[in-house]
């Protein structure tokens, strides 16, 4: 157990709709990331956030959103949903930036069908 | 950005032999380089870890090498049990965003 916990565990839904998935960091850490796991794709990293404010951006859709609040939890928000968004998506912490360990959560599966 | 290649994308092994998986990386400047063992329904694990002012580091049966002139670095696995069967992921990053490689399944054949 990493520590960090998502959810939800798993999500269906409908093209077009909005999903927000949740992540709440281990305790002490002030980073919270988000990957995107597809089969052809692979890990991609979506965005970073530290102690509340955006730190870094990936290859995130303009559909996609995110944010982390004062106690230091973060939400994706995913709107428009396509079919080609059904993956894995992951959030991770970290005590900083840089070179710290980042710790997985067991991740949140999205379907969109 | 940075590009990360990872092969070979399936590997089997005899347990007790060793795996070794390599990956490329493209942007001269990254200089930290993680590897990842993802478990089956779990999320990616770090196993080991190398900055660029290192060339090999070492953690009981796990070790890895790293190259920056060839840009490239692996990962070598010796006496291979049955739970090292898992998808493992190599990456680069050079601040704080990791870019993967896609990914090798080593299988552990006992």
């Amino acid at each position: 157990d990493s520590g960090v916990t998502q959810t939800p565990k798993h999500l269906i839904t409908a093209t077009g709709q909005r999903v927000t998935l949740r992540c709440s960091p281990r305790s002490g850490d002030l980073s919270v990331y988000w990957y995107q796991q597809s089969l052809d794709q692979g890990l991609q990293f979506l965005i970073q956030y530290y102690n509340g404010e955006e730190r870094a951006k990936g290859n995130i859709l303009e559909r996609f959103s995110a944010q982390q609040f004062p106690d230091l939890h973060s939400e994706l928000n995913l709107s428009s949903l396509e079919l080609g968004d059904s993956a894995l998506y992951f959030c991770a912490s970290s005590v900083g930036t840089g070179w710290d360990e980042q710790f997985f959560g067991p991740g949140t599966r999205l379907t969109v069908l | 950005g940075e590009n990360v290649e990872q092969h070979p994308s399936t590997l089997s092994v005899q347990e007790g032999d060793s795996a070794v998986i390599k990956c490329t990386y493209s942007d001269s400047a990254s200089n930290y380089f993680p590897w990842y063992k993802q478990e089956l329904g779990k999320g990616p694990q770090l196993i080991i870890d190398i900055r660029s002012n290192v060339g090999e580091k070492k953690d009981q049966r796990i070790a890895v090498t790293l190259n920056k002139t060839a840009k490239h670095f692996s990962l070598h696995i010796t006496e291979t049990q049955p739970e090292d069967s898992a998808v493992y992921f190599c990456a680069a990053s050079k601040r704080d965003r990791l870019a993967f490689g896609k990914g090798n399944q080593v299988v552990v054949i006992p």
